[in-house]
């Protein structure tokens, strides 16, 4: 089965630390990719990292970084120097095949940061 | 480069009743998603348009059925609505092949009473 897991319903951190939001996948794929969505309570889905299942080195973009442990299967976010603007919903995602040969998301349950002053 | 646009934004509708959401996909992009997001929950994968055609189905039951228009935009139809249907429906654009270039609207906040 291919499937996400987000431990971690909750999490604090404090401004400008850092936090590190925990992902494990289960995929029998052999080429996939690995997103982080950033989902605020307007309810869109904010794109911030993707790792693809053949990258060696780890993604990162700007403030964000993606610890891809492919022997391990996770794929934890780190966020450093957090602002009060971080404070949302995160989501772990991974691209599953489909039947047809096309590819879509399956997610993770989230995991809400709050980020205080 | 335009995003993706969802309308409406809020709507609440009858138990046993039909409804139809929109979708206008990102400048370039061919292939719309949709999602199902529940409360307290991940999204999760309805169906796919790609060329007009319905090009993969998550595990949602035929009365979830979607169109794709010339033009790339897409609808979500549901018939007999049902009380757990309540959620937020998102849409994704894509460009058939890239497996990176997700973009999601703002969804649709469905409730069914």
């Amino acid at each position: 089965a291919q499937k996400i897991t987000q431990t971690q319903p909750g999490m604090f951190v404090q401004e400008k630390e850092a936090v590190t939001l925990d992902c494990t996948y289960d995929t029998s794929d052999q080429s996939y990719g690995l997103f982080w969505y950033k989902q605020p309570s307007s309810g869109e889905m904010i794109f911030l990292i993707y790792q693809g299942s053949y990258d060696e080195q780890n993604a990162t973009e700007g403030r964000y970084s993606l610890n891809f442990q492919k022997a391990r299967k996770s794929a934890n976010l780190v966020i450093s120097a957090s602002q009060l603007g971080d404070s949302a919903m995160y989501f772990c995602a991974m691209s599953i095949l489909l039947d047809t040969g096309r590819r879509a998301l399956t997610f993770g349950s989230g995991t809400r940061l709050q980020v205080q002053p | 480069e335009t995003g993706v646009t969802q309308s409406p934004t809020h709507l609440i509708k009858t138990r046993g009743q039909q409804v139809t959401l929109r979708c206008s996909s990102q400048s370039g992009h061919n292939t719309v998603s949709w999602y199902q997001q529940a409360l307290g929950q991940g999204p999760q994968f309805i169906f796919q348009y790609y060329r007009e055609e319905e090009n993969g189905r998550g595990n949602f039951p035929p009365r979830f059925s979607g169109l794709q228009f010339p033009n790339y935009s897409s609808e979500l139809n549901v018939n007999a609505l049902e009380l757990d249907d309540s959620a937020l429906y998102l849409c994704a654009s894509s460009l058939a092949g890239s497996d990176y270039g997700y973009t999601f609207g703002s969804g649709t906040r469905l409730t069914v009473v």
